[in-house]
């Protein structure tokens, strides 16, 4: 595998549900993203995390819990969603989250729906 | 914050003619300005970015954008596009010193035959 690998890319869970979307980067980056991409809206930041600390949470709900155990690994938990939430959820990696000539490499996203 | 405005959310276009997609944003410090593609069922891809020097940057598919400071724009063109270039484009701008970036909402490009 090379790039940015995003798991599961389809993925329908109920409000009541439990779920987790997977981020893996083979890049060698210290530096992973969670972004949310919504229909005719701008892409919206939700987690930075750089060396496996967190460094921004765009004020998101609570019912979305990252975790990132590794460099090279990052996770969105999911529980009681709202219809909402339904969205592609992009996964990203940088080489460092301190200096923007670092490019951003994205992964092909899971598209989430929640019913 | 920043905000990125792409006023057309979809441009129609023939094969071999030219185009011009449309990006502003709001700034009052200086910023980093990007393009990134996303074909379909695909993530992100960065086509070009504006980081210092000369205001025209190009991509290696033929693309290009100018950075206007004056007009707070960077408009990517191409002279004559193909089938291939049918994708969403979004326009991206960074604070200095931080890989944070806002983007736009993205702008539709449909090539036809």
């Amino acid at each position: 595998e090379t790039g940015v690998t995003q798991t599961p890319r389809h993925l329908v869970m109920g409000m009541t549900n439990k779920k987790s979307l997977k981020c893996e980067q083979h890049l060698g980056h210290n530096a992973m993203y969670w972004y949310k991409q919504s229909a005719k809206k701008p892409l919206e930041l939700m987690f930075v995390y750089n060396f496996k600390e967190q460094t921004e949470n765009n004020s998101v709900p609570s019912r979305f819990s990252p975790e990132c155990p590794n460099s090279s690994h990052l996770f969105l938990h999911l529980h009681t969603l709202q219809p909402e939430d339904s969205a592609l959820y992009l996964c990203a990696s940088s080489q460092e989250y301190s200096k923007v000539t670092y490019e951003q490499y994205f992964g092909p996203g899971t598209r989430l729906t929640v019913t | 914050a920043q905000s990125v405005t792409q006023l057309d959310s979809q441009v129609p276009v023939f094969e071999e003619a030219p185009v011009e997609l449309r990006c502003n944003y709001s700034s009052s410090v200086s910023v980093y300005l990007f393009w990134y593609v996303q074909y379909p069922n695909q993530g992100l891809q960065l086509l070009l970015k504006y980081l210092s020097g000369s205001t025209l940057v190009e991509s290696i598919n033929g693309f290009e954008a100018e950075f206007n400071k004056s007009q707070t724009s960077f408009h990517l063109r191409k002279p004559s596009v193909h089938i291939s270039d049918t994708a969403e484009y979004f326009c991206a701008v960074s604070e200095y010193n931080f890989n944070k970036f806002y983007f736009g909402s993205g702008t539709k490009l449909n090539v036809k035959p």
